[in-house]
């Protein structure tokens, strides 16, 4: 069965902190992404990642994936109220077509 | 633009009721998918389709079926409605499992 293990769950964090969201699996991704999604809307995509070992930057968001393509992260720096949402990470394993999502980090940024 | 449609938003059905959720997409994209959402929870893929004419199992197939006759439908099939198929329903494409999965607004369903 492939799993993609998502953590944490949730997350509640003040104004300016940093954090980091992980997502594992013990296969080899041919890509990951990442998406956000806000109450009652579908997710929308922040990035993909393909080359084991890359790096990703979206303004405070840098995405990394991990040199043998099992795991990645998504680290914020200085959160902002507007962060607020559902982060989702999303694995292909092969060209076959599935593409499956993480159980998801609910993340909270209080001012 | 259009993008990824998908009908209805939101349904009530009684336990043993049959329905089909739409979706459309107007992207030409090979790639569609079904998934499912629970209450804060991430999305489980339940069908897919790499073209017109070819679907597959995801993690959650039982109680629904697909089909794909062109490329811009996909439409999903629940056959007897049970409580536990009480979600939200999101329909997706892409031109690539390795591009961006574009995703209708949702259909919430309740079976009571």
């Amino acid at each position: 069965t492939q799993l993609l293990e998502q953590s944490p769950q949730f997350l509640s964090i003040q104004e300016g902190e940093n954090l980091t969201v992980y997502c594992n699996s013990s296969s080899v991704f041919s890509s990951l992404q990442w998406y956000r999604q806000e109450p009652g809307e579908g997710p929308v995509l922040l990035v993909t990642v393909v080359t084991g070992g890359e790096v990703k930057k979206l303004k405070r968001l840098t995405f990394q994936f991990g040199d043998a393509r099992k795991d990645s992260s998504l680290h914020i720096t200085a959160a902002q109220p507007g962060d607020t949402g559902l982060y989702l990470c999303a694995g292909s394993y092969n060209q076959g077509g599935k593409l499956i999502f993480g159980q998801g980090t609910e993340l909270s940024v209080k001012p | 633009n259009a993008g990824v449609t998908q009908t209805p938003k939101f349904r009530i059905l009684k336990i043993g009721q049959s329905m089909t959720l739409q979706c459309a997409q107007d992207m030409n994209h090979n790639y569609m998918y079904w998934y499912r959402q629970d209450p804060g929870m991430g999305l489980k893929l339940i069908y897919y389709s790499v073209g017109a004419g070819i679907t597959d199992k995801g993690e959650v197939p039982n109680g629904y079926n697909v089909s794909r006759s062109t490329t811009e439908d996909f439409p999903l099939r629940l056959e007897l409605a049970a409580p536990s198929q009480t979600s939200v329903y999101f329909c997706a494409s892409s031109y690539s499992t390795n591009t961006e999965a574009f995703f209708g607004q949702g259909t919430r369903l309740t079976v009571v």
